[in-house]
């Protein structure tokens, strides 16, 4: 059964840096898709990321330059690296699982909240 | 970018009775490939989105065959034929066609009328 368990969120100061953390279970991060979407308090879903089997990634531009994505085959884990984060920052971070490009987000963690705030 | 717009934005329902979302793209989202990236996805209160229909039109495992989806070009529809209380809670529409990025609409709110 795939699972996807996020963690790291926290309640961090506008400039910090934060790394999200994404277990997975029942597949491999090394062969399939992994992306990172956002939804802010009270708003809609906005894609922030994609790595990609062979390792490249992708990023909204929103954050391009700010965050980074990389994975720990070893642990099976995909990590978002957020640095210099500002107030829109501020939302609940999903982790997704994709088997193909396009992405269509065939699974979804439960979510781990950041919030930027001083 | 692709602008996804979903209409309506709230959408009051009677149990047992069809609801209807629509969702339009600021391009038409057929791929080169032949394929329409266009997918659906509910959430509920206070829960993750789950993916209900991709491709436009193909139901995902699991999902009640009460949900269809239909539409091409830049116009879709998710359909459910009988509401049901589980099936409150907020959809969207989302491309993959044009990517990155791909693509959500802002949500249709399905509610008890």
């Amino acid at each position: 059964e795939v699972q996807l368990v996020e963690s790291g969120g926290d309640l961090i100061q506008p400039g910090g840096s934060l790394r999200l953390s994404c277990a997975a279970s029942g597949f491999s991060v090394s062969v399939d898709y992994m992306s990172w979407v956002r939804q802010a308090p009270g708003r809609g879903l906005e894609w922030v990321s994609i790595l990609y089997t062979y390792g490249t990634t992708y990023f909204a531009d929103s954050v391009k330059g700010r965050f980074a994505m990389s994975r720990d085959i070893s642990k099976n884990t995909v990590y978002l690296q957020m640095n210099d984060l500002r107030a829109d920052d501020t939302a609940v971070y999903y982790c997704s699982r994709d088997i193909i490009v396009p992405p269509r987000f065939d699974y979804w963690g439960q979510g781990t909240r950041v919030i930027v705030s001083s | 970018e692709v602008v996804m717009t979903q209409s309506p934005v709230s959408l009051p329902v009677t149990l047992g009775q069809p609801a209807s979302i629509s969702c339009r793209s600021s391009q038409s989202l057929r791929h080169s490939d032949g394929n329409t990236y266009l997918h659906w996805f509910q959430q509920r209160p206070g829960q993750s989105p789950r993916r209900l229909i991709h491709n436009v039109s193909k139901r995902d495992s699991g999902v009640p065959d009460r949900f269809s989806g239909s539409g091409s070009d830049t116009d879709f529809t998710l359909t459910i034929s009988r509401v049901e209380a589980e099936d409150l809670g907020i959809y969207y529409c989302m491309q993959s066609t044009h990517w990155p990025p791909p693509t959500f609409g802002e949500g249709t709110k399905v509610e008890i009328k």
